[in-house]
């Protein structure tokens, strides 16, 4: 089974600038999560998609906002960047249904965005 | 606030070695935990998840854990030097977000 799939991997913005970044999960999965890792905050969670419906939100300024296709692929925007928002965007993905082990999450190899 | 703490290390263990990673969570509400592992420059990897009080063995590999006083381990038996990298421990409640900890990094001395 091929893994989370994360496009691009690497992207230079200025700030005031837009970016979209892409998530394909794992097959058969419907749970799409992300995540923003920097040096000083560690791993941080942004939101959580399930059948095309954010499911779960974590505290983050509205700029960023994502969105999840009916095949469950998933993008993370994020409006108006900020230099603050330099950091390595992380996507997971999980089957998204009720039992403990199928909370487990599998994660891409991430978006590196560098604001300029 | 929902934390997730861990030793931060750095943790240095020589070749052969028990490590023992350490977690502690502040939400009665977590339900699972688990512990990814994490090279430099690369995204987390799952090693295991754990939502039983006790032990979990899988390989080299054991996850502890104990609800009552809000604790989760990792212990890595016969440590190698690509057991390297950074230690996530991330605890799960009902609203499926993970809460990871800062990692704690682990040298494996050859």
């Amino acid at each position: 089974k091929a893994g989370v799939t994360q496009t691009p991997r690497y992207l230079i913005k200025t700030r005031g600038q837009q970016v979209t970044l892409s998530c394909s999960p794992i097959s058969g999965h419907r749970s799409v999560s992300w995540y923003q890792q920097t040096p000083g905050q560690g791993l941080q969670f942004l939101f959580e998609y399930f059948s095309e419906t954010q499911r779960n939100k974590g505290n983050f300024p509205g700029r960023f906002s994502g969105r999840q296709f009916s095949n469950s692929r998933s993008e993370m925007n994020v409006s108006t960047l900020e230099l603050g928002d330099s950091a390595l965007y992380l996507c997971a993905s999980s089957s998204g249904g009720s039992g403990y082990s199928t909370d487990t999450q599998y994660f891409g190899p991430g978006t590196r965005l560098t604001v300029l | 606030q929902k934390e997730v703490e861990q030793n931060s290390g750095p943790l240095s263990v020589p070749e052969g070695a028990i490590a023992s990673l350490n977690c502690t969570y502040s939400d009665r509400g977590s339900q699972s935990f688990f512990w990814y592992r994490q090279y430099s420059g690369k995204s987390p990897e799952l090693i295991m998840f754990i939502y039983s009080n006790g032990d979990k063995e899988d390989g080299r590999f054991t996850a502890q854990l104990n609800k009552a006083s809000q604790y989760v381990s990792l212990l890595i038996r016969d440590s190698q030097p690509s057991d390297s990298a950074t230690y996530l421990c991330a605890a799960s409640g009902s609203a499926r977000q993970l809460t990871f900890g800062s990692g704690t990094q682990l040298t494996v001395l050859p």
